[in-house]
């Protein structure tokens, strides 16, 4: 089956610095979203991105569908920011999502 | 925004109980999925249900589970004699692709502890 694989697995910023998030998956996919697992566990979705280019905030990301992989990018990190970004793949319609291993970020005030 | 919803946010169970999940996805998908969490792991597929059967499960999805969709609405999980492995959160979740921009949409999720 696909494989998804993300780096780096953890990641420590300072509060305000930018950072780079990336997903390489094995195989071609028809979605691609990336999510925040905040605190309590709850995840929230941030982009559906199976190819382009988004931006919502501080918050943009980036899927080259030719050549697998996405990459989520974190501008002036806040302390929020925290938690494990996942993202998450399929390959056919209404199939299982299959989730990478997460980034663990932690903003330091 | 629609959202799915979940019950309970926590559950304590005795080994060998059985629990019921309980889930309302957003009412226009098509698509209902069960995923799991175990603490400090990534989120795992159970299974992924539409047209009122199962469509997929994973190898975790053993004989002691079954999902079911009893109503219009609810979506339910069930686990008929819980381990103390099966202590984890778990997810539901909906998607509808035939929506121009569609995504999977996931529940707050259950905490179960089992003990």
């Amino acid at each position: 089956g696909i494989q998804v694989e993300q780096s780096p697995p953890d990641l420590i910023l300072q509060e305000g610095a930018n950072s780079t998030l990336r997903c390489n998956f094995s195989d071609s996919v028809n979605n691609l979203q990336w999510f925040h697992q905040n605190p309590w566990g709850q995840l929230i979705n941030l982009f559906y991105i199976p190819s382009g280019t988004k931006q919502n905030g501080r918050l943009s990301a980036t899927t080259v569908a030719t050549e697998r992989y996405s990459l989520l990018y974190i501008s002036s990190s806040q302390t929020t920011d925290s938690g494990v970004y996942f993202c998450a793949v399929s390959y056919n319609q209404g199939g299982k999502l299959i989730f990478g291993q997460g980034t663990e970020l932690s903003v330091k005030p | 925004e629609p959202e799915v919803t979940q019950t309970p946010s926590h559950q304590v169970t005795q080994m060998g109980q059985e629990v019921i999940l309980r889930c309302v996805p957003i009412s226009n998908h098509l698509y209902f999925y069960w995923y799991r969490q175990i603490l400090g792991q990534k989120v795992e597929f159970l299974v992924s249900f539409y047209n009122n059967e199962i469509s997929e499960k994973s190898e975790i999805f053993d004989d002691q589970f079954s999902v079911e969709r009893p109503d219009g609405s609810n979506f339910t999980l069930k686990i008929r004699s819980t381990k103390l492995e099966d202590s984890a959160m778990y997810f539901c979740a909906s998607s509808d692709p035939a929506a121009a921009n569609y995504g999977y949409t996931f529940g707050s999720g259950t905490r179960l502890t089992v003990v």
